[in-house]
Parts: structure tokens; C-alpha cells; sequence
């Protein structure tokens, strides 16, 4: 089953913060966070492996809330060059599959 | 350079062919993917592969069909096209479970 992405969609100006929420009604492992540009391939962007855990590079980082079964993507300072759209990929118990949420279009106008 | 290639950027076909696409990586991965992408639905998983001739169903794998002879090729089979078949195939490897993925650059298949 997909994990729920929200917003589904978001414009910022250039500078501006963002957050992208991904949750799961399953337990998660693991989950992956990827930036697609229009007419290229997803990009891997970083992946979080424990509850708790905190990433981040540049001026983009994320969380992961196992008890919560949810993750959040955080775009601060917004450059126009991380327009796209962020998938988050998750992986629950045992299974080997990585199952993509429906994507959040993020737009940063100058 | 890491490197996951799919053999066509663009296809049509014609409904009822039977359609073949490949994908071929070339860093000695366990795991390989083939997702289907639609506008407002994602990146959904059709099958995916954790060793040579081993398969298994992802969430929509009805209509498709998929081969691993080979650890570096993959193969998504539509055994009879059809329009609803019409969509982005994107195909992917990861060394091994909880690693990241690489994508390839998609194949563009329309059936008509």
C-alpha cells in the first residue's frame, strides 16, 4: 500500500520554507526521500533507517517518527533549482519492496 | 558512474502485442524494480527482483510479467498491450535491502 504524501502540491518564492509529510498505516524500516525534475529520472536525496533519525545536506533535511509511522521532508531557504517533485519510497518489516507515495510538486518561483 | 539503462526512451505499440522492456544495470545489484508512473498516482511498484530467476508481485502486477535470467537485466512483459497499459515504465536497482535506489530514464510506452 502507497504511503500518503501531503501537500500535494506547493508554490514558494525563492528563500521560503517548506515541509512534506509522508505516512504509512504500515510500521516502516526504512524510508527514502527523491527529487524528479521534469523528463528525468528520480534522484535519490537520502534515506532515514532508525525511528528518530534526523538527516540532512545543504539546506534540506528529514525526520523519521517511527512510532508515529510518518516522515517529513524539510526545504529551507527554497533555491529555485529544488523545483520538482519529492517522492518518499518506504520499506515495512520484512518486505524488500520500496513502495512510492504519489509525489508532492513543489514549485519556487523567483 | 552508476548506471541503470533502459533500452527505449519512447515505444508504440499496438493493443494486443506482446511488449518487451529491458533494463540492464551495471553495478552488480541484488534488487531490481520496474514502477509504472502515472500523473496523481506516483511511482507504483509492478514487480521487483531480490536475486536471479526469484520474483516477486508488487502492488499492480496484473497484465505484466517479468524475467531475471541475468543479476544485471531485468525484463518488464506486457503479454498483451493494452491502452490502459499507457504510461511512464521507470526501472530501478539497489545493492541490496534498505540501500537506495538508481533509476533509469524511463521508457515512454503508448499503446494505441
Amino acid at each position: 500500500q502507497q504511503p500518503v504524501q501531503s501537500p500535494q502540491a506547493v508554490i514558494l518564492r525563492e528563500g521560503e520554507d517548506a515541509v512534506i509529510n509522508c505516512s504509512s498505516s504500515k510500521a516502516l524500516y526504512s524510508v527514502h526521500w527523491y527529487r524528479q525534475k521534469h523528463g528525468e529520472a528520480p534522484v535519490f536525496l537520502m534515506i532515514l533507517l532508525k525511528g528518530g533519525e534526523q538527516k540532512g545536506h545543504d539546506k534540506i533535511s528529514a525526520s523519521f517518527n517511527e512510532k508515529k509511522q510518518q516522515s517529513s521532508l524539510y526545504l529551507t531557504a527554497s533555491q529555485l533549482s529544488y523545483s520538482g517533485t519529492y517522492f518518499c519510497g518506504t520499506e515495512s518489516g520484512s518486505a524488500r519492496q520500496l513502495t512510492f507515495g504519489s509525489g508532492t510538486q513543489l514549485t519556487v518561483l523567483p | 558512474d552508476v548506471k541503470v539503462t533502459q533500452s527505449s526512451r519512447y515505444l508504440v505499440k499496438r493493443t494486443g502485442e506482446k511488449v518487451f522492456l529491458e533494463c540492464v544495470q551495471d553495478m552488480d545489484h541484488e534488487n531490481m524494480f520496474w514502477y509504472r508512473q502515472d500523473p496523481g498516482l506516483g511511482l507504483r511498484l509492478i514487480y521487483f527482483s531480490y536475486d536471479v530467476k526469484m520474483k516477486e508481485k508488487g502492488d499492480i502486477p496484473e497484465g505484466y510479467s517479468v524475467s531475471r535470467e541475468k543479476k544485471e537485466r531485468f525484463s518488464l512483459i506486457l503479454e498483451s498491450a493494452s491502452t490502459n497499459q499507457t504510461s511512464m515504465y521507470l526501472c530501478a536497482s539497489s545493492l541490496y535491502a534498505r540501500a537506495h535506489a538508481f533509476f533509469g530514464q524511463g521508457t515512454r510506452l503508448t499503446v494505441v
